[in-house]
């Protein structure tokens, strides 16, 4: 069935490297995505990557693949305290327009 | 600011009652699409339309239903409420069905529901 699993909490201190996992179900998703809701707000897309990719790079954060274990990680480099969030993952069912989320990370960055 | 609107961003009701939560997509977006975001159950898809046609279908009670009308404004009917419907109900609008290219879908602020 269609499951997107990610650890449920991160705690880092600000300036060190944050990295979420996630994994997910369905290998025929084209893209994987990263979405980040804020306190009080809706989500929003953080970046994304190619199915055909292993990794990419923007800024901060860099995404990376691994197709065979079905596993997505997010990094972001020198962490801010305005990167706490809750982050998503998610998937695209096979044919569907929809996204499958997984149930989100909330990562918490101390001073 | 996504360009997606929902209204009400807050609602209370009580066990049994009927409500509708209002969406109005992006400008130029044909697909809107229902979340409902809790704490336990994560953040469930619930329903996809386009331009005034249902396309997809996840865990939708039987209680619930939704529409898209000709202005693609969407709203999410829940009847019979329970206490257990209590929870962030998101919309989302994207440009196509099946969100070509980068596949970004734009989301609402939600609309929180209270059921005591």
């Amino acid at each position: 069935g269609e499951d997107v699993e990610q650890s449920l909490f991160l705690s880092v201190r600000e300036g060190d490297s944050s990295v979420i996992n996630c994994t997910y179900t369905d290998s025929s998703s084209t893209y994987l995505y990263w979405y980040k809701q804020e306190p009080g707000a809706g989500l929003q897309l953080l970046t994304y990557i190619f199915s055909n990719m292993d990794m990419k790079q923007d800024q901060r954060l860099t995404v990376l693949l691994n197709k065979k274990d079905k596993h997505l990680s997010l990094r972001i480099a020198d962490t801010q305290t305005g990167d706490s969030a809750i982050y998503f993952c998610a998937e695209t069912p096979r044919s569907q327009g929809n996204l499958i989320f997984g149930k989100g990370t909330k990562l918490s960055v101390k001073p | 600011d996504s360009g997606v609107t929902q209204t009400p961003k807050h609602l209370i009701t009580a066990t049994g009652q009927r409500v509708t939560l209002r969406c109005s997509p992006r400008s130029g977006d044909l697909s809107v699409y229902w979340y409902q975001q809790s704490l336990d159950q994560g953040l469930q898809f619930l329903i996809q339309y386009y331009n005034g046609e249902e396309r997809a279908k996840g865990n939708i009670l039987e209680r619930f239903s939704a529409q898209q009308f000709p202005d693609l404004h969407s709203e999410l009917n829940l009847s019979s409420l329970e206490l257990g419907d209590s929870a962030l109900y998101f919309c989302a609008s994207s440009v196509t069905p099946d969100r070509a290219n980068t596949g970004e879908l734009f989301f609402g602020e939600g609309s929180r529901l209270t059921v005591l």
